[in-house]
């Protein structure tokens, strides 16, 4: 059973940059055709899709966070991440990580992490 | 861009009682849909793929309808642990990704 971890640092500055990694057990980053993603929740809120990379490394950004957003593969570690820059407090929430399977031509998440606050604040 | 919508916002209800719930996408998406469960404080939980198919180990109340651009999930007898926020989700690969809709929140009525 794949499970996935959130991890990195729970404050982060204004104009700082939010870094954040997701290690990943009991399956391959790179090895399988999944897309592995990054979703984050502000408090009270909704879910709000980040971005994705696909186990070959391709990836695809919310248009709104296209210009400040990086999702990247470290097969060295099975791990992915997730970087965010120049935040505000409005990047305040918790994100979760989450594996991507392909199901008759979609791709559904049936293996999400526990997620981890980040608030942005001096 | 894809949009998700959902209606209601909110919806209040009774144990056995049955929900609807819509979803719809600014343009066709076929049948790649999907609903979610979320609880507070935890991961949203898969319920419904590919528009229709429920994900094994949920309970057969749950069910889900529509293609193109207007979907519904119902929950059939709606029973204490259902009262959850639920979230509808594109899921092709376009490249404006994975969007959600703004979520529907089922109270005690």
């Amino acid at each position: 059973q794949v499970q996935l971890q959130e991890s990195g640092p729970g404050l982060v500055k204004p104009s700082q940059t939010l870094s954040l990694t997701c290690n990943v057990s009991g399956g391959s980053v790179s090895g399988d055709n999944h897309y592995w993603s990054w979703i984050r929740q502000p408090a009270g809120k909704g879910l709000e899709w980040i971005g994705r990379i696909h186990s070959s490394g391709t990836t695809n950004y919310n248009p709104s966070l296209k210009s400040r957003v990086n999702i990247f593969i470290d097969t060295s570690k099975n791990q992915f991440a997730l970087k965010l820059t120049a935040v505000t407090a409005a990047d305040t929430a918790v994100y979760y990580c989450a594996r991507y399977g392909a199901h008759a031509g979609g791709w559904y998440s049936d293996n999400w992490g526990q997620g981890t606050l980040v608030t942005v604040s001096s | 861009d894809i949009q998700m919508t959902q209606s209601p916002s909110s919806v209040s209800a009774s144990v056995g009682d049955r929900v609807t719930i819509t979803c719809r996408a600014t343009q066709g998406i076929g049948t790649w849909l999907a609903w979610y469960q979320q609880k507070p404080g935890k991961a949203p939980k898969l319920l419904i793929y590919a528009a229709s198919s429920l994900q094994s180990g949920v309970p057969s109340r749950f069910s889900g309808s529509g293609s193109g651009t207007d979907f519904t999930l119902t929950i059939n007898s709606l029973q204490p642990e259902d009262f959850a926020t639920y979230y509808c989700q594109q899921a092709s690969t376009f490249p404006w990704g994975f969007t959600f809709g703004p979520g529907t929140k089922v109270v005690v009525k």
